[in-house]
Order: C-alpha cells, then sequence, then structure tokens
C-alpha cells in the first residue's frame, strides 16, 4: 500500500531535549516535505527536499533540522525543542516539486513542556 | 506566510444539502488543489485544477476557478455526515511552492 509513515504519533518532551521526528514513504517519490499545523494558521512549511541531498527552507525554518540521505526517508530533527514548537506535524511527498498531489502521513502532535 | 484564504471559515448544514466553500490567493499561480481533513489526520487530496482550466468534477464535487479574480470555490453536492472535515485550498505558484489556507470547517448534520 503507498503510504507516508510518521513515528512517534504523539510525543511529550521537555524544552531543550533533541528529538527526532521520522518520516518515510515508499511510492519512490522525490519530493518530500514537513508542515506544522497551528489552530489558525493552516499549514506551514518548514522544510522541504526535492531530492536526495537537496533540502531548503520553507516558511517557518527557524529550530529545525532535516537531512535527505536517502529518498525514501525525510526525518525532522528539533535539536533544542521549546513551547512554541508545540504542534501537529506532518510529513508529505510527492512525485516532484509542482507535480500534483501531495500524499500525507498521518501526522505526529508533539508537546513541549 | 499564507497564500490561499478559505471562507467561510466555519460552515454547519443539514445532510443533502450542498456547502460551498471559496478560496482567494494573492499570487499567479500554476494550480491549485483542495484537501480534506478529518480531526487530525493527515490531509487527503481531493482534486486539483490547473490554471488553464475554468471548473472540474469529481464525484460529488466541483471545483471552479477564476484566475481574474485568483479565486476558487469547492462545491459539496448532496452532504453527508461523513462529508464533516476540514477542507483546505492550497495554491502551487509560479515558483513551485505550495501553500495552504486556513482551512474550512464543515459540519454536516444528520
Amino acid at each position: 500500500e503507498a503510504q507516508v509513515t510518521q513515528n512517534p504519533r504523539y510525543l511529550i518532551t521537555v524544552t531543550g531535549k533533541k528529538l527526532t521526528v521520522t518520516c518515510s514513504q515508499n511510492m519512490n517519490h522525490e519530493y518530500m516535505s514537513w508542515y506544522r499545523q497551528d489552530p489558525g494558521l493552516g499549514l506551514r512549511q518548514i522544510y522541504y527536499s526535492m531530492n536526495v541531498e537537496v533540502t531548503d527552507k520553507g516558511d517557518v525554518p527557524e529550530g529545525y533540522k532535516v537531512s535527505r540521505k536517502e529518498k525514501r526517508n525525510f526525518p525532522l530533527i528539533l535539536e533544542s525543542p521549546s513551547p512554541n514548537q508545540t504542534s501537529l506535524y506532518f510529513c508529505a511527498s510527492s512525485p516532484g516539486q509542482g507535480l500534483g498531489p501531495q500524499y500525507f502521513g498521518p501526522g505526529t502532535r508533539l508537546l513541549v513542556l | 506566510s499564507q497564500q490561499g484564504e478559505e471562507d467561510p471559515q466555519a460552515l454547519s448544514i443539514q445532510e443533502g444539502e450542498n456547502a460551498t466553500m471559496n478560496c482567494s490567493y494573492k499570487t499567479s499561480i500554476n494550480n491549485l488543489q483542495w484537501y480534506r481533513q478529518n480531526s487530525g489526520r493527515g490531509l487527503v487530496h481531493l482534486i486539483l485544477i490547473r490554471s488553464n482550466e475554468r471548473e472540474k468534477h469529481s464525484g460529488r464535487l466541483r471545483v471552479t476557478l477564476d484566475t481574474s479574480k485568483k479565486s476558487s470555490s469547492l462545491l459539496i453536492t448532496a452532504s453527508r455526515a461523513a462529508d464533516t472535515a476540514s477542507y483546505f485550498c492550497a495554491t502551487d505558484d509560479l515558483n513551485n511552492d505550495m501553500r495552504f489556507g486556513a482551512g474550512t470547517r464543515l459540519t454536516v448534520k444528520p
């Protein structure tokens, strides 16, 4: 089954404790992206990747890092989480940037205390 | 920054009625997409309309695009309780950047 998976689905952590949210897709998509969703603000793009070893900042990259060492994986790293990073995070993929719809993962709900 | 803005923010209708949601955007686009999100879950793609298209249908969904007014509408006909969800428009601009609006929360009462 074609899908985007994220782990963990729920995470409670404390300020400053490094964490990684994994994202994996099995559709051989070149384009992958991370979004955060906050009430009233819709989805805002954090980082995106057009292919392996190619990443770029989205609209709200501060406090986040990503890597794209393999085509299928695109982890999101919070080196020193802060309470303002409490949010719902989505990973998405598509065949290429601007090439049709994106496929979204189920989301990761993060609470930073 | 947001590109699309949906209107209304929330809509409540009875089962069987039609639901219309609107989206306005600011810059020129390659295409506009509509997504659906059930509470707290991932977005699901509904329909894509390209900038040279004016109307598109998919089942009970009808999407229109007016590039001169930089606006789009999503019509759901004969709504069902299962259509209760949030609906987002997303624009793919000329730089291939995709941006989402804040969404319309649709409630369909049985």
